[in-house]
């Protein structure tokens, strides 16, 4: 069945560290991964998003990797700032389904100055 | 950057009252959603709406759930008659295109007493 979840629920890093955020999915029907952003009172920000015939994708300071054979996904967030704290939803789309995305538990990043 | 608009903020009902909750999507988008978080879980899919019909729903959007776009840029949710369980933050999104990322609105709490 569909499911997506998170191995790490907290995360703490130094401020200018690199963060690696992770997350598992079971449905192999999925094509198409998004991270989200949720800050406090806010809701989900577009990070960036990989479809499944790619299995790595950058943006400003942040890479999504996608491993289809262990059905795996990752965000790395390059030189991490206070800024950067928040929980992080990964987020899949099943092939055939346009509409609905299934999101993961979350995983709250604290950054320390 | 344009935005999704949610309002109100907060809303606060009697148990089997019925509420409304309202979204501005962003203009050039033509697909909607909502979505809802109970606190301390996961994201989860309501409803989708394209061309002024839904698309899809989840086995939480029963009768007592409707949505509309009553006009050209507004988007709502009505509950008919509000159980505790419905209380929640409810997030509205929209996408340009069915296989574009979900951009959400900042959510409407409804406690539900």
């Amino acid at each position: 069945g569909e499911s997506v979840g998170l191995h790490l629920p907290t995360l703490s890093v130094q401020e200018g560290d690199n963060s690696i955020i992770n997350c598992a999915y079971s449905n192999s029907a999925s094509d198409y991964f998004i991270w989200y952003k949720q800050e406090s009172g806010k809701g989900p920000q577009f990070i960036i998003d990989i479809r499944s015939n790619m299995d790595k994708r950058q943006g400003q300071r942040v890479t999504v990797l996608l491993n289809k054979t262990v059905k795996h996904l990752s965000l790395q967030i390059a030189a991490t700032q206070p800024g950067d704290s928040a929980v992080y939803f990964c987020a899949e789309r099943t092939s055939g389904s346009n509409y609905k995305l299934t999101f993961g538990k979350g995983t709250l990043l604290t950054v320390n100055p | 950057e344009p935005e999704v608009t949610q309002t109100p903020s907060h809303q606060v009902t009697q148990m089997g009252q019925e509420v409304i909750l309202r979204c501005v999507p962003i203009s050039n988008h033509l697909y909607f959603y909502w979505y809802r978080q109970i606190l301390g879980q996961k994201v989860e899919f309501l409803v989708s709406f394209y061309n002024n019909e839904i698309s899809e729903k989840s086995e939480i959007f029963d009768d007592q759930f409707s949505v509309e776009r009553p006009d050209g840029s507004n988007f709502t949710l009505k509950i008919r008659s509000t159980k505790l369980e419905d209380s929640a933050m409810y997030f509205c999104a929209s996408s340009r295109t069915g296989g574009s990322p979900l951009h959400f609105g900042n959510g409407t709490r409804l406690t539900v007493t």
